[in-house]
This record gives C-alpha cells, structure tokens and sequence, in this order.
C-alpha cells in the first residue's frame, strides 16, 4: 500500500506569491493533519481535517488555509509568501482525528521563498 | 494549554549502550496521548511509540521503552542497545483527548549522536 503521498517534493518561489501544496493520505485514513517544520525545530501544527472537515488550527496567520477533499486528500494554500514562510511542510495521515490514532507523515515538501 | 518540553538539545552515546530522552508535558485534560517520533536526516518522521493517559503499564516497542511518570508529567524515551542508525533527531509528541483531541503538538526535539 502506498504511504502518504506529498507533491510537489521541493519548490522555490519569491515574496508575494501563493503555493499549493497537496497531499494524498493512506487508503482508508479520513483525517490528514499539515505541519511546518523550520530548519532546526519541532512540527508546528497548522491544521488538521477530519471527515471533511476543519477540526483544528494552530497559530498561523490568515494567509495559511487548507481543505480536505471528499477522497480524503488535501491541499494547503498559502497566500502572499514571506520569507519566514520557508520551511518544510509535512502532511500527516490517521484514521481518525483523536485518540490513539497515530500520525503516519509523508517525506514532506520544502518550500523555499527568496 | 498543551505544552511539550524537550530540555535536551543533543545526545551523544556509545553504541550498544542504552540512552534517556527526556520529555515533559503540561496538560490539564487527564485524557490524552504521548507519542515519540524519529526523523533521520532524510527528513520523513517515523513513530516508534505511544502511551495513553490512562495505560497502567510504560510502552514498549522493541529497543524501545517510554518511562510514563504521570505525577511527574514526564514520558521519557528509553533506547536500549544504541545502534549506528539510531543517529537522528527524536521528537516527543502528544494529543489531548477532549475537545483539543483533534491538535497533535511536538516538542523542540533532541539530536541523538550514536558513536562507534
């Protein structure tokens, strides 16, 4: 079975502009969770998406916005990219959205804002 | 609020030896989940171990162990038997069970260094 997927893998991009960034989740996982990870620090979390729909967001800004489509993927949207934005953004997929549930992450995609 | 403290920025141990990670955590909700995570330099985050709140017995999962002190709020990862490929940096993790269940925060992560 295919684990989590990710695209695009790495992307460059200049102050200003938006990115989308899309993630696949393992069949059968309702709930996929984003997380940005800076060069030398822990995930912050930014959302997470069970059965459709919006179940958490953490402290980013406006310009941060995700869905989740009704196969189960996802994609994270970030509008008007700012240099502190470059980091490594990692989807996250569970079967469900509490509990026990463990998070299964992808390889992640590496945005990076000149 | 959820909070996850990691005091230790960087490990180093010899290889076959055993080796603590340390992990704090500050919640007000008693349900909830602890977790631990590996990520090699190729960067994709592996899981390796999970405790729940209200679990009598620490986890275990092969070489690895959690030593769950809940009055301490603590939930330390324990590697047994250091390998060369335990080189990486190991995050601690953990969801509350109530209505913050659906939010997963990590810790600032320790770097292991397994020396030969």
């Amino acid at each position: 079975d295919a684990g989590v997927t990710q695209s695009p893998t790495h992307l460059i991009k200049t102050r200003g502009q938006q990115v989308t960034l899309r993630c696949s989740p393992i069949s059968g996982h309702k709930s996929v969770s984003w997380y940005q990870q800076v060069l030398g620090q822990g995930p912050q979390f930014i959302f997470q998406y069970y059965e459709k729909e919006e179940r958490g967001r953490g402290n980013f800004p406006d310009r941060f916005s995700a869905r989740q489509f009704p196969n189960y993927s996802s994609e994270l949207n970030v509008n008007a990219l700012l240099l502190g934005d470059s980091a490594l953004y990692l989807c996250a997929s569970s079967l469900a959205g509490f509990g026990a549930n463990v998070l299964t992450f992808g390889a992640g995609s590496r945005l990076t804002v000149l | 609020a959820q909070k996850i403290t990691q005091t230790q920025p960087g490990m180093f141990v010899q290889e076959k030896e055993a080796v603590t990670l340390d992990c704090t955590y500050d919640t007000s909700d008693p349900s909830y989940g602890l977790f631990w995570y590996k990520q090699p330099s190729s960067g994709e985050m592996i899981f390796l171990i999970y405790q729940g709140s209200y679990d009598q017995q620490n986890a275990t999962e092969g070489r690895y162990s959690l030593n769950f002190q809940k009055a301490r709020k603590s939930a330390n990862l324990v590697i047994s038997a250091s390998q060369l490929g335990d080189s990486a940096m190991y995050f601690c993790a953990m969801r509350e069970g109530g209505t913050g269940g659906f939010k997963t925060i990590f810790g600032a992560g320790t770097r292991l260094f397994v020396k030969a």
